[in-house]
Parts: C-alpha cells; structure tokens; sequence
C-alpha cells in the first residue's frame, strides 16, 4: 500500500476485555516498529520487528502485552487483560532498511495509530 | 532523569517570528537525531535530520551540539501552518534504531 495502515482507528474496551491491533506496513518494508504515546507524551518504545523476528521487546510495559508478525509483513499488538492505564495511541512504524543504529539516516513512516480508550 | 528532554511549552509566537527550541539528550553516544512534527491526533512525521555541521531546509535550521549534548531547531518567519508539536528524537549507540522521543514543544502561531 501508499502507506502504514492500522486498524481499528478507534477502539474502545471495557477494563479486562483482550485487544488486537494491526499494523499493515508498506509492502517490503523490513523493519517494524510498535509505540506507544500517552496524552501529552512521545511516543515511547514498545517492540521492534526485523522482518519475522522480534530483535526487541523491552519497551513492552507487562507481560499482558505481546506483539507477533509470523510472516514478516503485518503485524499485531496484543493486549490482554486491559487497564486503564493502557488507555493510548498505538503508533506502527516501518522502515525499509534495516535498522542498523549506526549513521542510519532512513525515514520511518508511521501510521496513523490506534487510538484505544479503556473504560 | 528521561534520555530525551524538551520544554513542553506552549510557545505562542506571531506570524513572522523567528522561534527556537532546544533538546537535551543523556546518552552520550547517541549518533542519529532528528526533528519530527506532529500535528494534533495525527501521526509523527520527519520534519529533518540533524547532521553535526548543522543543516538547513528553507526556513528551518538545525544544530546539533556533541559537547553539550543538546539539539535545536530554528523557525524562521514562521508561519501558522507551523503550529504543531515539535518531537526531538534521538537513537541511541546500540538499540537497534529505536527512535527515542522526548515529550515535543508545542508551537502556536498566531496572527
């Protein structure tokens, strides 16, 4: 697709209900990217997604919290048990290069997000 | 103390002003910055990098200070278009690229 797509654009859950959230990154884009951004806040890291392999998961607050993509394109943020607290913007990013840290200049193209509000 | 710190703001500045803000990171080995932009309820998006000469794009500048571990980025003649959150993002040595974001600076432009 022309961009990062996430769906559902809103969800609303009642305290204890489970959540799924994907993310359908640009076609061959290697690298994914999960955040989360509270009221106010940055986006503050959750997970990372190099094609199948999740390199990085420490970013993720509990173990209520669990992301997968098995075919290495899109991705879902599972959310299990919700809390209040989980109340947010779930962002998705991805990157065509891989994420090599060093001098690594490449854009990143995020979608539009998740916005999720737990009652 | 957060790796990446902004002052939240609001700056409120008319049309025609030049405005600045600074970004202060903890990590020293930090090698890749940026500004990103986000208007309200959408998503981030790449405003410009930072590269240690300095770097211009029209009427935005960029400074990134290694010594005193810290990065600006200069408006000038703003515009209200401009009105958004300004997010420094950082990527620390050795995390795989994670962007790591400080909290933005709101900018409002008035007339």
């Amino acid at each position: 697709g022309a961009g990062v797509s996430q769906s559902p654009r809103y969800k609303v859950a009642k305290r204890g209900q489970d959540v799924a959230l994907r993310c359908d990154p640009i076609s061959g884009h290697v690298s994914l990217f999960w955040y989360q951004q509270a009221l106010g806040q940055g986006p503050e890291f959750l997970t990372y997604f190099q094609n199948e392999a999740q390199l990085d998961k420490s970013g993720l607050p509990s173990d209520r919290f669990f992301a997968e993509r098995p075919e290495g394109s899109v991705s879902t943020l599972k959310i299990q048990r919700t809390q209040q607290e989980d109340s947010a913007v779930y962002l998705c990013a991805s990157s065509l290069e891989q994420a090599l840290g060093q001098g690594y200049k490449g854009g990143y193209t995020f979608g539009s997000g998740t916005r999720l509000t737990v009652v | 103390r957060k790796e990446v710190e902004q002052d939240p703001g609001p700056f409120n500045v008319p049309e025609g002003a030049t405005v600045a803000f600074n970004c202060t990171y903890s990590n020293s080995a930090s090698q890749s910055f940026f500004w990103y932009r986000q208007d309200c309820r959408k998503e981030p998006k790449l405003l410009m990098s930072v590269y240690s000469s300095g770097n211009e794009d029209g009427r935005f500048t960029a400074q990134l200070n290694r010594a005193s571990q810290y990065i600006s980025l200069l408006i000038r003649d703003s515009k209200l278009s401009d009105s958004a959150t300004y997010l420094c993002v950082v990527i620390p040595t050795g995390t795989a690229s994670k962007l790591t974001f400080g909290t933005g600076t709101r900018l409002q432009v008035t007339l």
